[in-house]
């Protein structure tokens, strides 16, 4: 089965630290999301890309995320520095690029900062 | 930006009960998807509506989209105990692709 891969599935870390989540969305996919999940605020969206050209990262904090793809097999999701807030669930999903596309979640990397 | 409200927050039911979600929309949508997050897991897409009034079935659950495109929901007739999770609608507005979920309406079933 074809499946999103994220990694690493567990981070702790202390404030401060960089921290890096990877994805690996699904071969001949050509968008990537990166969700986080809290349970104040749900799954937030927090950029989106499209043949590896971000078109929407407006629900990330710029001053310390940021995203990239560096190639076709890869999507990063860093943070830096981090803080206790960052602590959720990021879950990066692809789809095939097609409107109204289902997308494929990976399972998801939980962070705690503490 | 877009919005997307879903209610209730939390619904619990007794086996053999029916449960109902709904999700309404502040702008309208091309699309609306609804996934399905098991406990500890993550979403997991069931489907997709995309015409005004358009009803889909899969077994016991009848999803909905509105006639103005703008709301929807997600019915299932007598749940069941593996029917427990958070029920999510995402919808797509005019940006292409872009999706945007609900809070999700956590079920728990009780046998």
């Amino acid at each position: 089965d074809a499946r999103v891969t994220q990694t690493p599935r567990h981070k702790v870390t202390e404030m401060g630290q960089e921290v890096t989540m990877r994805c690996q969305p699904i071969l001949g996919h050509n968008t990537v999301f990166w969700y986080r999940q809290t349970m104040m605020q749900g799954l937030e969206l927090l950029a989106y890309f499209r043949n590896r050209a971000p078109l929407d990262d407006s629900g990330m904090p710029k001053d310390r995320f940021s995203a990239e793809m560096p190639d076709a097999t890869l999507a990063t999701l860093k943070i830096q520095p981090s803080e206790p807030r960052d602590s959720a669930v990021y879950f990066c999903a692809s789809g095939p690029g097609s409107l109204g596309e289902k997308l494929f979640f990976g399972s998801g990397t939980q962070l705690s900062v503490l | 930006g877009q919005q997307v409200m879903q209610i209730p927050q939390y619904q619990h039911v007794q086996e053999g009960e029916d449960f109902t979600t709904y999700c309404n929309s502040s702008t309208t949508l091309s699309n609306i998807q609804w996934y399905k997050q098991r406990p500890g897991g993550h979403p997991v897409f069931l489907i997709q509506l995309v015409k005004s009034g358009e009803v889909k079935k899969q077994k016991r659950l009848t999803f909905q989209f509105g006639e103005a495109k703008k709301n929807s929901s997600l019915h299932i007739t007598a749940t069941q105990t593996t029917d427990v999770g958070t029920y999510f609608c995402a919808g797509s507005g005019t940006s292409y692709g872009k999706l945007t979920f609900g809070q999700g309406t956590i079920l728990t079933v009780h046998p």
